[in-house]
């Protein structure tokens, strides 16, 4: 089974703080996402990866930066938190472009 | 750019009753997905299809390319079945991620 882990599932942190959220998938995926989930708004992507070291952005990458340096683990960094950052960050996993996507849990951020 | 529209947003059903929800977008797609998610937020795929029909147990995913539509039908609703279901496509043969619907918040009623 294709896990995939992120490193808290609540963290709350004040404003101008730097962030870093990991995400690591165990099945040797190509492809790893970071979207965001905020209500009446739907899941939306951030960044995504489809290499170590490679990166493109999503639909909202403002604010956001990535870093893939193993093949496995894929970071988001919020360099300068701000309250309008406050939300459900989901990472998931993909092995080919058109496979099936794994989710991780979730991590429910606050930024106060 | 895709839209990808869900109805209904919410829908409150007893147990036992045939359930429908609709997905609908708006541009050309490799492939389409159905999600669950249920409280506390973990994401798990139900299906993925780009023609036809596939079946699970007592869920059905249907799609009809032309008419750029997909359904999920549960059959037999069973409280467990509570959750909020995703549509999601995938736009091309590139390696970018999923446009998501917003979701339909569905409580099957003991």
């Amino acid at each position: 089974d294709v896990k995939v882990t992120q490193s808290s599932r609540y963290l709350v942190k004040r404003t101008g703080e730097k962030v870093f959220l990991e995400c690591v998938q165990d099945m040797d995926h190509e492809n790893m996402f970071w979207y965001r989930q905020d209500p009446g708004l739907g899941l939306r992507l951030i960044y995504f990866s489809y290499d170590v070291k490679m990166k493109e952005k999503g639909d909202i990458p403002e604010g956001y930066s990535v870093s893939r340096e193993k093949k496995e683990r894929f970071s988001l960094i919020l360099e300068s938190a701000s309250t309008n950052q406050t939300s459900m960050y989901l990472c998931a996993s993909r092995k080919g472009l058109t496979d099936t996507q794994y989710f991780g849990p979730g991590t429910r951020l606050t930024v106060l | 750019k895709n839209e990808v529209e869900q109805s209904p947003q919410n829908l409150t059903a007893q147990e036992g009753e045939f359930i429908t929800i609709n997905c609908s977008y708006s541009v050309g797609i490799s492939a389409l997905h159905w999600l669950q998610q249920h409280p506390g937020g973990g994401i798990v795929s139900l299906f993925m299809l780009s023609s036809g029909k596939k079946k699970h147990g007592r869920l059905i995913a249907t799609i009809n390319i032309q008419e750029k539509h997909s359904s999920l039908h549960i059959t037999a609703s069973h409280p467990r079945d509570s959750a909020v279901y995703i549509c999601a496509v995938k736009l091309g043969g590139g390696a970018d991620g999923l446009t998501f619907g917003k979701g339909t918040h569905l409580i099957i009623q003991p």
